[in-house]
């Protein structure tokens, strides 16, 4: 069964560092977002992104935030400055279209701001 | 943007008790409505979903039901199992940012 596959698993980083998050959705998914969730809290929306560009994006994601698909098969976001309350767990997600049903998560990158 | 709330934040039965969550949503031209579950650690995972021109679905022991005008929708767990036990989340959506609810931690005791 095709899945959405996300790397690095973990990542730890120190505060003001730069990160890349990489997911790779299915493959003939055209929507792309990716989620955050705090340890033990709800999962936060933080963008959606269709034909090479951002469709929709929350309150949460700032400037510090951005998102590409470098090369058709990879979905990236950054975080240009990390703060250590980004820290959490980021899951990458997709859809064929937003009608057609299930949203389909990856494993999560959990990202660690010392 | 669209706002979800859930309820109760945790909720603990007894196996083979039935368990209910109910959930808002503020925006009434959302139109799709998903439940997911959520094992420690791991991703969430579709388990139901209802659409806005449905009242009532139902999948085994699981069912969800929606009241539109009420903006209400509910998930209906019967015959619990210990296997049941997890964070389950609501969400709504009517196109590209599905936003969720608070989750609701769901303990079944043997």
């Amino acid at each position: 069964e095709p899945e959405v596959t996300q790397t690095p698993s973990h990542q730890v980083t120190q505060m003001g560092q730069e990160v890349i998050l990489r997911c790779v959705p299915i493959s003939n998914h055209l929507y792309f977002y990716w989620y955050r969730q705090i340890l033990g809290q709800k999962v936060e929306f933080l963008v959606s992104f269709y034909n090479n560009e951002i469709s929709e994006k929350s309150e949460i994601f700032d400037d510090q935030f951005s998102v590409e698909r470098p090369d058709g098969s990879n979905f990236t976001l950054k975080i240009r400055s990390t703060k250590l309350e980004d820290s959490a767990m980021y899951f990458c997600a997709s859809i064929w279209t937003p009608s057609s049903g299930e949203l389909f998560f990856g494993e999560g990158s959990r990202l660690t701001v010392l | 943007g669209e706002n979800v709330e859930q309820h109760p934040s945790t909720l603990s039965v007894q196996e083979g008790d039935s368990a209910v969550i109910k959930c808002t949503y503020s925006d009434s031209a959302s139109n799709y409505f998903p439940w997911y579950k959520q094992e420690l650690g791991k991703r969430p995972q579709l388990i139901i979903d209802i659409r806005s021109n449905v009242g009532e679905k139902k999948d085994q022991r699981i069912a969800v039901t929606l009241n539109k005008t009420a903006k209400h929708f509910s998930l209906h767990i019967t015959e619990t199992q210990p296997e049941d036990s997890a964070v389950y989340f609501c969400a709504a959506s009517m196109g590209n940012d599905m936003r969720f609810g608070a989750g609701t931690r769901l303990t079944v005791k043997p």
